[in-house]
């Protein structure tokens, strides 16, 4: 079966630009949730859908958003970008409380 | 605050020997922990799963880990390592109730020499 999809998978933007990525879930899976992974950061949680709502929130600015569509494929923008966003966003799908969490390959962002 | 630690940035095994990396967890009720496998530029691969049950669960690829709860560990072994097998590996947890969030370790590189 087909895997989570992420797109696109590197991206180089400017300082002060706004970025949208995507991700596709495994079919049937309905919750999605986005990940940050940075060198000094490590992995850490920015947010998760599940039926287009978002049910929990990481500790980062606003100008980190998301949401979900009815066929649950989710996106996540970045606004006003800053050197610091430069990282790999990974997401994940599951079924609901199914504790199953399968990764996609992630998409690097690199701010310059 | 919920948190896991990695004591171990990196792990370093001869192929052919055990290897074993650790994965201590501190949450507030039930924990469920997951090991993930992370190779360069990739996203992570699921290893193995403690939800509930036995205390030892095997996973993929020849890994196995063991469910402490007294220790609050669950470090992650295999009996006889392989080159193949260096990568950066991650310990995750999610509190039962707290929705899909997973909180991971910093990560261990293993490095498996010949």
């Amino acid at each position: 079966k087909a895997g989570v999809t992420q797109t696109p998978r590197y991206l180089i933007k400017t300082r002060g630009q706004q970025v949208t990525l995507s991700c596709s879930p495994i079919s049937g899976h309905r919750s999605v949730s986005w990940y940050q992974q940075t060198p000094g950061q490590g992995l850490q949680f920015l947010f998760e859908y599940f039926s287009e709502t978002q049910r929990n929130k990481g500790n980062f600015p606003g100008r980190f958003s998301g949401r979900q569509f009815s066929n649950s494929r989710s996106e996540m923008n970045v606004s006003t970008l800053e050197l610091g966003d430069s990282a790999l966003y990974l997401c994940a799908s599951s079924r609901f409380q199914d504790y199953g969490y399968t990764f996609g390959s992630g998409t690097r962002l690199t701010v310059v | 605050a919920q948190s896991v630690a990695q004591p171990e940035d990196q792990v370093n095994v001869a192929e052919g020997n055990p290897l074993t990396v650790k994965c201590t967890y501190s949450v507030s009720g039930n924990p469920y922990l997951f090991w993930y496998v992370q190779y360069p530029n990739r996203g992570l691969q699921f290893l193995l799963k403690y939800i509930t049950g036995d205390n030892l669960v095997k996973g993929s690829y020849g890994f196995e880990a063991e469910f402490n709860k007294s220790q609050t560990s669950f470090h992650l072994k295999k009996p006889s390592a392989l080159v193949s097998d260096s990568a950066l590996y991650f310990c995750a947890v999610v509190v039962s109730g707290g929705y899909n969030k997973l909180i991971f370790g910093a990560g261990t590189r293993l490095a498996v020499h010949p």
